[in-house]
């Protein structure tokens, strides 16, 4: 089973609004993503958990902010955010990356819209 | 730092035809993995398949085929014929290993598949 879900599908909040993207597997995978892609561009890294730790911060604006509660569940935290932060919102995981299984597996994403 | 280059922003091809993507790459590491994923209009990121540079056997999946020139950096995707379900956005992708999570991506090749 290789399935990465996510909640909502879609969300449609407010600049001064508070919301939560859910991401969980259940495939035992230790590193867990989260992307933001705009319409017809790559997807850009903004944070990455590996074994429950943030490894890396793009330097993502502090109105994101990631929480991993275990394992198995990734959350994005949003606040406060602008218009041009409406983008489809992915998240992955990957395999023990300390035995070199890098490939990520992405889950169907949260289209999110800030008015 | 890694790149990854697609030259063709947008392709197409006929129903039961063969269609190459292009790929090419840049790393100064020795031990990478390439990736191509596809993205339809449902917007889930899927995996297709998976290289790993050491090993000289190009990979197959079903329709979906490597040609991986390690000297040359190059990349391609081969889709043997070629089905309306193949109409996606596809992705090449590198990781580089070690302790570096980071998925680079090209900016992607728009295929179209005509009945």
């Amino acid at each position: 089973d290789t399935e990465v879900t996510q909640t909502p599908k879609h969300l449609v909040m407010g600049m001064t609004n508070k919301k939560s993207l859910k991401c969980e597997q259940h495939m035992g995978h230790r590193a867990m993503y989260w992307y933001k892609q705009k319409a017809k561009k790559p997807p850009e890294l903004m944070f990455v958990y590996s074994y429950e730790k943030l490894s890396i911060n793009e330097s993502v604006p502090s109105r994101f902010s990631p929480e991993c509660p275990n394992s198995s569940l990734l959350n994005l935290h949003l606040h406060a955010l602008q218009p041009e932060d409406s983008a489809l919102y992915l998240c992955a995981s990957s395999p023990n990356h300390r035995t070199g299984n890098y490939e990520q597996y992405f889950g169907p994403g949260t289209r999110l819209t800030v008015t | 730092a890694q790149t990854v280059t697609q030259s063709q922003p947008e392709m197409s091809v006929q129903e039961a035809e063969t269609v190459t993507l292009s790929c090419t790459y840049d790393t100064s590491e020795s031990d990478y993995y390439l990736f191509w994923y596809k993205q339809p209009p449902s917007r889930q990121m899927i995996l297709v398949i998976r290289q790993e540079a050491y090993k000289q056997q190009n990979a197959t999946e079903n329709r979906f085929s490597v040609n991986f020139q390690k000297a040359a950096k190059s990349f391609s995707l081969k889709i043997s014929d070629s089905q309306l379900g193949d109409a996606a956005m596809y992705f090449c992708a590198l990781n580089s290993g070690g302790s570096n999570y980071k998925l680079t991506f090209g900016k992607g090749t728009l295929l179209t598949v005509n009945p």
